[in-house]
């Protein structure tokens, strides 16, 4: 069984601050890495993809790095805003075809 | 485009009853997916098909059953209900494995009783 492991499990962030939390993978074997973001009452929708050692993604105020070589992924929001509440969910396959591997999740919530 | 679509949305099943959990997508995706949500566990992969007519096993196949007659549909079995298949259950597809992202249905929270 391959373990996917995100922390922290959750985390409250202030409105306006910037925040950051870990995905971590076996490296063996890595093909790619996914980040999704989950509101409540909503289905999960991908934010990245990323593939390469070294690999850097943004969108607006959320960005994600990724180190293959260690096992690990950084998703960082600059400026928290109360609508970036929600779980933020990453994924790894580990072979080209393979399927995902989901970690556990880390619940997001920026107070106003 | 409708994207990945579930009925039901919400679903009451007592012990022992069987019932039919719908997918379907418009996109012309080959992969498709069948995933459980538990409490602080993420999603679980139930069963997967890489198109019409090949299925295979994910972490948790126990209890369900699945079909691919076609591209868009990919529909889910449950026997005999058990309560710890209370769940919510979502369906998802993607161009390919690995490397495209996944693209969800609204899900269906189903409690067994």
């Amino acid at each position: 069984i391959l373990n996917v492991e995100q922390s922290p499990q959750s985390l409250h962030v202030q409105e306006g601050d910037s925040t950051n939390f870990t995905c971590s993978f076996p490296s063996s074997n890595f093909y790619a890495l996914h980040w999704y973001r989950w509101e409540t009452a909503k289905s999960p929708e991908a934010l990245f993809v990323m593939t390469l050692n070294g690999d850097e993604k943004k969108k607006g105020r959320i960005s994600a790095t990724l180190n293959t070589k260690e096992g690990y992924s950084y998703l960082y929001i600059k400026g928290s805003q109360p609508e970036d509440s929600a779980t933020y969910l990453c994924a790894s396959a580990f072979a080209a075809g393979n399927k995902l591997t989901f970690g556990g999740g880390t619940r997001v919530l920026v107070k106003p | 485009n409708a994207g990945v679509t579930q009925t039901p949305k919400f679903r009451i099943l007592k012990i022992g009853q069987s019932m039919t959990l719908q997918c379907a997508q418009d996109m012309n995706h080959n992969y498709m997916y069948w995933y459980r949500q538990d409490p602080g566990m993420g999603l679980k992969l139930i069963y997967y098909s890489v198109g019409a007519g090949i299925t295979d096993k994910g972490e948790v196949p126990n209890g369900y059953n699945v079909s691919r007659s076609t591209t868009e549909d990919f529909p889910l079995r449950l026997e005999l209900a058990a309560p710890s298949q209370t769940s919510v259950y979502f369906c998802a597809s993607s161009y390919s494995q690995g490397d495209n992202e996944q693209f969800f249905g609204p899900g269906t929270r189903l409690t067994v009783l």
